[in-house]
């Protein structure tokens, strides 16, 4: 997998958007990036996934920039409940069957 | 449909006591498993992993271990626990059929070693 860097912790207030940005400047030609969620107690849950461009979904949209040494993604209108863990994984699980996840960035939401 | 079961919830041991947790995948063939571990307030360690019957990677040295018996379980063991063996472990699988597979975890199981 790509070595990841990431904030440690993010704060944010109800109703504003986040965006945490992911660098990973050794990334393959044949990896996904992935973003996992988690909750206190729980184990991660995936939350978005792209390749190149921009991906969204019902919870997140997640920009991806030409060269793709980086990514970003991007929680609209956070509320108190969006408060977790986020991971940024870089791999292909074809080729690498490690899954290591850094320490990830701690998103807090005020109200 | 793919589940994860993982049991139990909360373990309780004395130090020098053996460990054994169980994760069982459901719905799916050949997946990839994993342990992990995650102490308070800190991020997931990668403990094993596991790409078939019988074949273990280790990530880290400790005095745990695991198996794979069969092709959807994955036992995290030990013969003496430690103090610092205290934990939330949690046990997860990924698909082999497609390259950029996502991760599914169990519960989690929280381990107090007193």
């Amino acid at each position: 997998l790509a070595k990841t860097t990431q904030p440690i912790s993010m704060d944010s207030y109800e109703g504003q958007e986040v965006n945490i940005t992911c660098s990973h400047n050794n990334i393959a030609t044949n990896d996904y990036i992935t973003w996992y969620q988690q909750f206190p107690s729980q184990g991660p849950r995936f939350i978005i996934q792209g390749y190149k461009t921009k991906v969204t979904n019902e919870v997140a949209s997640l920009f991806i920039p030409a060269d793709r040494k980086s990514s970003t993604l991007s929680l609209p209108r956070v509320s108190l409940s969006d408060t977790a863990v986020y991971y940024c994984l870089v791999g292909d699980t074809w080729s690498d069957y490690k899954l290591s996840f850094g320490a990830g960035t701690t998103v807090t939401v005020r109200a | 449909s793919q589940t994860i079961h993982q049991w139990p919830a909360t373990l309780v041991q004395p130090v020098g006591s053996p460990l054994s947790l169980e994760c069982t995948v459901e719905g799916t063939s050949n997946p990839n498993l994993y342990w992990y571990r995650q102490a308070a307030g800190r991020g997931l360690q990668l403990l094993f992993y596991s790409v078939g019957i019988g074949q273990i990677s280790s990530e880290v040295p400790q005095n745990l271990s695991a198996s794979r018996p069969q092709d959807r379980q994955f036992i995290l063991s030990s013969k003496k626990l430690l103090l610092s063996d205290s934990g939330f472990y949690l046990c997860a699988w990924t698909t082999t059929d497609r390259v950029e597979a996502e991760a599914f975890f169990g519960q989690g199981t929280r381990l107090t070693v007193v």
